[in-house]
């Protein structure tokens, strides 16, 4: 079963604008990461915060993790029409070979 | 360059039909995922390997199949037993780290259809 629920499922905005995704999920976690994917094409990993850690920047993303909420977002500020594309979050679970545990995505279309 | 690849990406099989999907990574990673994507559904995990010659089911791996014989390689084969086969198919790989496995680094996708 998938563990982590994303919203919204779709989001629009315009060039310029922030964007911002929801990621919930549900048991202990080693880490909680966020990929990226266009249309077709394989994921590409953006950034990976540990249970640990309360917030995480990488360029215009900011991830925040609740774990008392079991809760992360993904915050893309200042988006551009190249930022168009599915984002997904995934846990690593707290034991064992941590697999990762995919949510449903959030799509993004940024507009110019 | 380092990375994986995936074969073929569009892939047309009859009902009834055994058919394998390639998937290759010159990372020197030592675990390796296979994941099935639906529209809408996100991923889910068919098999993984942590190591050469060994592998584990992961959440729906009825009608699949894997072998592990070498490193860089971990070819699925998707049976007739598998229903519904039509999705897109991605290979990942990974390192341990610190704290365990981190980031997955992704192939480019099989499109699989059954006719």
């Amino acid at each position: 079963s998938q563990q982590g629920e994303e919203d919204p499922q779709a989001l629009s905005i315009q060039e310029g604008e922030n964007a911002t995704m929801n990621c919930s999920y549900k048991t202990s976690i080693n880490n909680l990461q966020w990929y990226r994917q266009n249309s077709g094409r394989g994921l590409v990993h953006l950034i990976l915060i540990r249970s640990n850690e309360r917030e995480k920047h990488s360029g215009r993303l900011r991830v925040t993790l609740d774990t008392s909420k079991k809760s992360s977002s993904l915050l893309i500020t200042a988006s551009r029409a190249a930022d168009t594309a599915s984002y997904f979050c995934a846990t690593a679970e707290n034991t064992g070979f941590q697999k990762l545990v995919f949510g449903t995505g959030t799509r993004l279309l940024v507009s110019p | 360059d380092g990375g994986i690849t995936q074969s073929p990406k569009y892939l047309f099989r009859k009902e009834g039909q055994n058919v394998t999907l390639s998937c290759e990574q010159n990372l020197n990673h030592d675990a390796m995922y296979w994941y099935r994507q639906d529209p809408g559904q996100g991923l889910r995990l068919i098999y993984y390997s942590q190591i050469v010659n060994d592998f584990q089911k992961g959440d729906i791996a009825e009608g699949y199949s894997v072998s592990r014989e070498k490193k860089e390689s971990f070819p699925l084969t998707v049976t007739s037993a598998q229903k519904n086969p039509t999705a897109f198919y991605l290979c990942a790989s990974s390192m341990p780290g610190g704290s365990g496995y981190n980031e997955q680094f992704f192939g480019p996708g099989t499109r699989l259809t059954v006719l």
